[in-house]
């Protein structure tokens, strides 16, 4: 069974441009989820989808994240316009039924240097 | 609002002796833990997680780790560490608030050295 896959695997851009992440969960599971870790500090919740529903995106830090997950499958994460403060490591994760007892299946994450 | 604290940004700790990565938690309710790895150039790792029962949970690569209810902590362990456990290690709690969604709020980290 594959695990979570993100795309790429690191993305340098500078000021002003726009980038997208792309995150592909675990086949079957329904609850995906978007964290990032900034400059060494703990790893933050972003948002959560249920299927192609936002159940939760009280993390996102600004109206400059768009996430989408169109046909309940694989999500995407653009950040436009890039500033400084959003480099970090973005993790994807996949649960099967997004309650409090489940187990989150990460992606390898997705590291963004903005210059 | 419920957090999760790793008081050491490093342990060191020598090949075949025990290991102890801290871990406290401050919950509303009953906290459901989880701890994480990271080796270098990978993503997160699930290695176990307590949601009832037993105190001690076994995980994965021979950890393990112990709830206690009374000191608010899930520190993890190892009888005995490998060079390959040398990586960063995450503990979580899940946020089981109003709306049970599981979203998982982390720790900083605890960066695990251990020396040949």
């Amino acid at each position: 069974e594959a695990g979570v896959t993100q795309f790429p695997s690191h993305s340098v851009i500078e000021k002003g441009q726009t980038v997208t992440l792309r995150c592909d969960p675990i086949s079957g599971h329904d609850n995906l989820y978007w964290y990032r870790r900034v400059m060494g500090k703990e790893i933050k919740f972003l948002l959560h989808f249920v299927k192609e529903s936002k159940q939760d995106e009280s993390g996102m830090p600004n109206n400059r994240f768009l996430a989408e997950r169109t046909g309940g499958t694989y999500s995407t994460l653009k950040v436009q316009p890039a500033e400084l403060e959003d480099s970090g490591v973005y993790f994807c994760a996949s649960s099967p039924r997004g309650i409090s007892t489940d187990t989150q299946y990460f992606g390898p994450g997705t590291r963004l240097t903005v210059l | 609002a419920q957090s999760v604290a790793q008081p050491e940004d490093q342990v060191n700790v020598a090949e075949g002796n025990p290991l102890t990565v801290k871990c406290t938690y401050s919950v509303s309710g009953n906290p459901y833990l989880f701890w994480y790895v990271q080796y270098p150039n990978r993503g997160l790792q699930f290695l176990l997680k307590y949601i009832t029962g037993d105190n001690l949970v076994k995980g994965s690569y021979g950890f393990e780790a112990e709830f206690n209810k009374s000191q608010t902590s899930f520190h993890l362990k190892k009888p005995s560490a490998l060079v390959s456990d040398s990586a960063l290690y995450f503990c979580a709690v899940s946020d089981h608030g109003s709306s049970n969604t599981g979203k998982l709020i982390f720790g900083q980290g605890t960066t695990l050295q251990v020396k040949p």
